[in-house]
């Protein structure tokens, strides 16, 4: 199972773009990388997933290295409702959350 | 269509007692699986199945909790003999995932938010 590390918490200002970076060091060869976002009272929802180099849908960019030790999550101009807990996950047998890191979007 | 739901969306109990949590997965999707998350932590894995087996129940804590999922679709996850310590969202997820690895997106529902007095 891919052990993950991220940031505990990042503050931010709507309209900027927020990079959340995701250390993976154990991932295993057929883990897929992927990311969700989770609101207050809500389930986790998933953003994007992705194995190696750039992943882009409509939400956010992924930026996997050669190494796929680590990844990046991009929002590109961020609003108030981007305010959530984003969890990065190896994806493998099953979902292994670690503690997520806590955006925080101001105005 | 309709997305994943979990009944009831709040249980309050008492310490000793059995609860049932009952989840609904998006239609035709195969896999289904139980998370439990406390306040401020990611979610922890309980319990996946693949149709109407258990494919991974390593996550389950002990003995007390039980889920099944008779006939492929709406799975209950059991807790007998509750504990104070069991309070804690409890949540469902459920994806079209057919073989272990890969890709796999899996769709949450909104939890159980049970409560042990």
């Amino acid at each position: 199972l891919a052990k993950t590390t991220q940031p505990i918490s990042m503050d931010s200002y709507e309209g900027q773009e927020v990079n959340i970076t995701c250390s993976h060091n154990n991932i295993a060869t057929n883990d897929y990388i992927t990311w969700y976002q989770q609101f207050p009272s809500q389930g986790p929802r998933f953003i994007i997933q992705g194995y190696k180099t750039k992943v882009t849908n409509e939400v956010a960019s992924l930026f996997i290295p050669a190494d796929r030790k680590s990844s990046t999550l991009s929002l590109p101009r961020v609003s108030l409702s981007d305010t959530a807990v984003y969890y990065c996950l190896g994806v493998g047998n099953m979902l292994t959350f670690g503690g997520g890191t806590r955006l925080m979007v101001k105005p | 269509g309709a997305g994943v739901s979990q009944t009831p969306s709040n249980k309050v109990t008492e310490k000793g007692k059995y609860v049932e949590l009952r989840c609904d997965p998006i239609s035709g999707h195969t896999a289904l699986y139980w998370y439990r998350q406390s306040l401020g932590q990611g979610p922890e894995f309980l319990i996946y199945f693949q149709g109407t087996g258990a494919a991974d129940d390593s996550g389950l804590p002990n003995d007390r909790f039980f889920a099944v999922r008779p006939e492929g679709s709406v799975s209950t996850l059991k807790i007998q003999r509750t504990e104070r310590g069991d309070s804690a969202v409890y949540l469902c997820a459920s994806s079209s995932r057919h073989l272990a690895g890969g890709t796999d997106t899996q769709y949450f529902g909104p939890g159980t938010r049970l409560t042990v007095l």
